[in-house]
């Protein structure tokens, strides 16, 4: 089945030791996305590419990078973790932007210690 | 700020009932997208619904909108226990795919 995957599921990382986590997909979408979402609270969209075209969301904080190998593959890099990351990071595809349908994957849960 | 309200923030039901959450956006939009999401894990999209379409079904789910009032409503028609989750409304007022979620209503159906 096509899908959204990420790994890990669960990640644990220290205070300022960085962490990549990464999504797949096989769907062969054009736009790939990150959000953060913060315990009962909504998700908040990180950045996204649109192919090879990365787009940065205005208050995504400059500890949160992101790559884009191929259209298959993005991850999230987080160089200095601090204690207010620990998330759930969603990665997402859609196969354009705008009035799209956006795939999910399961998550990543992020603890920072 | 904020696109989107939701309420309630919480509800909780017997099994059979009917659950319907409300959605209220700011700006002006293409569509509203409804999602659920389980506990601890990734969003599922459910439902799409057009800026000029009034009222959607899917199965168990009907959807409104009314872009006067700027509000959608979800129902879930003779709930299950699966039906257990947060339900997000979710819209793109810039037509970029930033998606703007609400802050979500937990629904709890009791067996």
């Amino acid at each position: 089945d096509a899908m959204v995957i990420q790994n890990p599921r669960y990640q644990v990382t220290q205070f300022g030791k960085p962490v990549t986590l990464s999504c797949s997909q096989t769907l062969n979408h054009n736009v790939m996305y990150w959000y953060q979402q913060k315990s009962s609270q909504a998700p908040k969209l990180l950045f996204h590419y649109y192919d090879k075209d990365f787009n940065n969301e205005a208050d995504t904080p400059d500890n949160f990078q992101s790559r884009r190998p191929n259209t298959s593959f993005c991850f999230l890099d987080i160089r200095s973790p601090g204690l207010g990351d620990a998330a759930m990071y969603l990665c997402a595809t859609s196969s354009d932007r705008g009035q799209e349908t956006q795939y999910f994957g399961p998550g990543t849960r992020l603890l920072v210690l | 700020s904020q696109q989107g309200e939701e309420d309630p923030q919480a509800l909780s039901i017997q099994e059979g009932e009917n659950a319907t959450m409300n959605c209220s956006y700011k700006t002006s939009i293409n569509n509203l997208q409804w999602y659920r999401q389980n506990s601890g894990r990734g969003l599922v999209h459910l439902i799409l619904i057009r800026s000029n379409e009034r009222e959607k079904h899917s199965g168990r789910l009907r959807v409104t909108l009314d872009t006067s009032k700027k509000s959608s409503s979800l129902l879930i028609t003779a709930s299950r226990a699966a039906d257990t989750a947060s339900y997000f409304c979710a819209t793109d007022p810039s037509n970029t795919g930033k998606l703007i979620f609400g802050q979500g209503t937990t629904l709890q159906v009791k067996p």
